[in-house]
């Protein structure tokens, strides 16, 4: 069966540092995936998705980044993060046939102080 | 675009009685609908799809929605609330390779 895998799970960061989260999906092959933030009142912002390796379509532009250097890895990343960039981010991964479902990671509570 | 309108930022039951979460839909091709629930501090977990076929879609712990397309709607419901329901849930519909959300509804469950 499909399980995908995001760490940490909770983190702490001061504004101005830098920042990589990732997902790892196993179990299937060729992925879709996903990054999703959730702040406060604002529901799911979709942030980034990746269709194959390399290749990356971002949603919002911000301070955030994201990459996929393996099939089914996934990174958020950023330089210099923001008060703004809390929030609870989540990883999500579905096939590639199209609408279809997404399955979704534990997620990692970010705090920026 | 296809847009997903969920009714009732907050909804709120008593144990036993009967959940319906609203959602409405917005789409210029044949939808496809899910339902997901998330707890606090978890992911989203997915509760049931509607693709085609059957306008009932069943999923599990005892959920399910019903898709009308005259209504354009894919209210979830369940026949007896739990304690254990309490959570936010989330209507959605497919664009290609993506999902649009609704805004979400937080179930609160009174004992």
């Amino acid at each position: 069966s499909q399980t995908i895998h995001q760490w940490p799970a909770t983190l702490v960061q001061p504004v101005g540092s830098p920042l990589s989260l990732e997902c790892t999906v196993e179990g299937t092959s060729n992925p879709n995936l996903y990054w999703y933030r959730q702040a406060a009142g604002r529901g799911l912002q979709l942030l980034f998705y990746s269709v194959g390796i390399g290749q990356i379509s971002s949603e919002v532009p911000q301070n955030l980044s994201a990459s996929r250097p393996q099939d089914r890895q996934f990174i958020l990343s950023s330089k210099k993060l923001l008060l703004s960039d809390s929030g609870f981010y989540l990883c999500a991964w579905s096939s590639r046939i199209r609408n279809q479902p997404q399955h979704f990671g534990d997620g990692t509570r970010l705090s920026i102080l | 675009a296809q847009s997903v309108t969920q009714l009732g930022s907050h909804v709120s039951v008593s144990e036993g009685a009967l959940v319906l979460l609203r959602c409405n839909y917005s789409s210029s091709v044949p939808p496809y609908l899910f339902w997901y629930v998330q707890y606090p501090n978890q992911g989203l977990q997915l509760l049931l799809k509607y693709t085609t076929g059957a306008t009932l879609v069943k999923g599990i712990n005892g959920f399910e929605a019903e898709f009308k397309k005259s209504e354009t709607s894919f209210h979830l419901t369940k026949p007896s609330a739990h304690m254990s329901d309490a959570a936010e849930y989330f209507c959605a519909v497919s664009e290609g390779n993506k999902l649009v959300f609704g805004a979400g509804t937080i179930l609160r469950v009174k004992s």
